[in-house]
């Protein structure tokens, strides 16, 4: 199941400056977009969300971009401190009878370094 | 805030016998989830379930998987007879209205060895 791809494994960036992940989905029957990050020996936690009909989304220091026309959304977070680093999913749902159901990426493991 | 919390943090099996997972999702959600990340894999959906009945599955979720909430508090998860393909992180969820775009609270996960 190829949906929702995140085809770097692995993001490493200096404190303080921008970590861009990214995430390319096939299926363009997707209506809503999420974000979660994963530290060691913890479940995912939601970090943000975009539905289909936006193109950006922003909370605090993380923003979203989603450009349908490509079928690809990317993770913003400016400044990255090195409590950011985490695995990364991104997450892909459909509207309607989904229930929950989440489509993940493989996920990127981002290294912040002080 | 609020927590999923998962027991036991670690299971492992024989191939063949029957495990239970056990979460206690947060207390005023309504929907439920089971997940599972195999090493090296995705995280993939496995089961959803609301008021008692199941909600969507996926193809993972054979005859062999069965939830169940046997009280107010506790959701469970069973596989019937283990393979070796079973082990894996499972992962509890629960959310409040079950609509797409609603986050999911994740528990810290159960990792099966089958063996």
């Amino acid at each position: 199941d190829q949906q929702v791809k995140q085809n770097s494994p692995s993001l490493s960036v200096q404190e303080g400056r921008i970590s861009i992940l990214n995430c390319d989905y096939t299926n363009s029957m997707f209506d809503y977009f999420l974000w979660y990050k994963k530290y060691p020996a913890e479940g995912p936690t939601f970090l943000i969300s975009i539905s289909s009909i936006k193109d950006k989304n922003e909370d605090g220091r993380f923003t979203v971009f989603l450009n349908k026309s490509a079928k690809h959304l990317s993770l913003h977070i400016v400044p990255s401190q090195p409590g950011d680093s985490a695995v990364y999913f991104c997450a892909a749902a459909r509207d309607g009878t989904s229930y929950g159901k989440l489509t993940f990426g493989q996920g990127t493991i981002l290294t912040v370094h002080p | 805030e609020p927590e999923v919390t998962q027991t036991p943090s670690h299971q492992v099996t024989q191939m063949g016998q029957e495990v239970i997972l056990r979460c206690v999702p947060i207390s005023n959600h309504l929907y439920f989830y089971w997940y599972r990340q195999i090493l090296g894999q995705k995280v993939e959906f496995l089961v959803s379930f609301y008021n008692n009945e199941i909600s969507e599955k996926s193809e993972i979720f054979d005859d062999q998987f069965s939830v169940e909430r046997p009280d107010g508090s506790n959701f469970t998860l069973k596989i019937r007879s283990t393979k070796l393909e079973d082990s894996a992180m499972y992962f509890c969820a629960s959310s409040v209205m079950g609509l797409a775009n609603e986050k999911l609270f994740f528990g810290s996960g159960t990792q099966l060895s089958v063996l």
